[in-house]
């Protein structure tokens, strides 16, 4: 079973300033990985897919990159509505299974 | 636009089962993946399962293997998670979701609380 991990748990960051998050598998994924941000109360939106395709109405200052086992979503300069918790996720082909990493939570310093 | 409407909150007492749907509008239902992902209060992301409505097969997260069922209607383009032998610990937001690479249109969530 392929486990998924993500690094920090917490980032304190003040607006303005360069994100980058990190995700890592248990073993290879290949680009197979997807990304979502989270907030309070709301449902998980799809940022990133195929490891570095943005999702429809995401803004370029998120980027995703990597694959195999290690990947960064980088947020070039963060916006007050960026304050959220961020997961990856990995996917297979066949048969479709997913899994989530713990999350990183993003927070004002 | 896609949307995926889910049914609503459930008290449930332990050891009982629930049963959610999500009703999908905007899209074609039966060749897109379904998945149920659930956020227990204060905690991350858990998937649950997920079906492609076409071919009909339901695959399960290993931890939940035996204890969830999912199943699709392509008549009413209705996906349903049924939960049994409900613990405290599936007191949860349960979402249902579609796509495949990535889930791209969710549902609003149904809040279960398992309590006695």
């Amino acid at each position: 079973e392929i486990v998924m991990t993500q690094s920090p748990a917490t980032l304190s960051v003040s607006p303005g300033e360069r994100v980058t998050l990190s995700c890592r598998a248990s073993q290879s994924v290949s680009s197979n990985l997807a990304w979502y941000q989270q907030k309070p109360g709301q449902a998980p939106r799809l940022l990133i897919y195929d490891a570095d395709t943005r999702a429809t109405g995401v803004p370029a200052r998120f980027s995703g990159s990597g694959s195999g086992t290690e990947f960064t979503l980088t947020i070039s300069s963060l916006q007050s509505e960026d304050f959220a918790a961020y997961y990856c996720q990995r996917y297979n082909n066949w048969p479709p299974l997913f899994t989530f990493g713990p999350g990183t939570k993003v927070d004002i310093k | 636009q896609v949307q995926l409407v889910q049914s609503g909150a459930e008290v449930k007492k332990p050891g009982s089962s629930v049963k959610v749907s999500c009703k999908a509008s905007g899209g074609t239902f039966s060749n897109y993946a379904i998945s149920w992902v659930r956020q227990a209060p204060g905690q991350g992301l858990e998937w649950m399962g997920g079906i492609i409505p076409i071919f009909g097969t339901a695959h399960y997260a290993q931890k939940l293997q035996g204890r969830v069922t999912i199943t699709a209607d392509e008549s009413t383009s209705t996906a349903y998670m049924e939960l049994s032998s409900l613990g405290s610990e599936d007191t949860a937001i349960y979402y249902c979701a579609r796509g495949k690479r990535g889930l791209d249109y969710w549902g609003q969530g149904t809040l279960v609380t398992v309590s006695s």
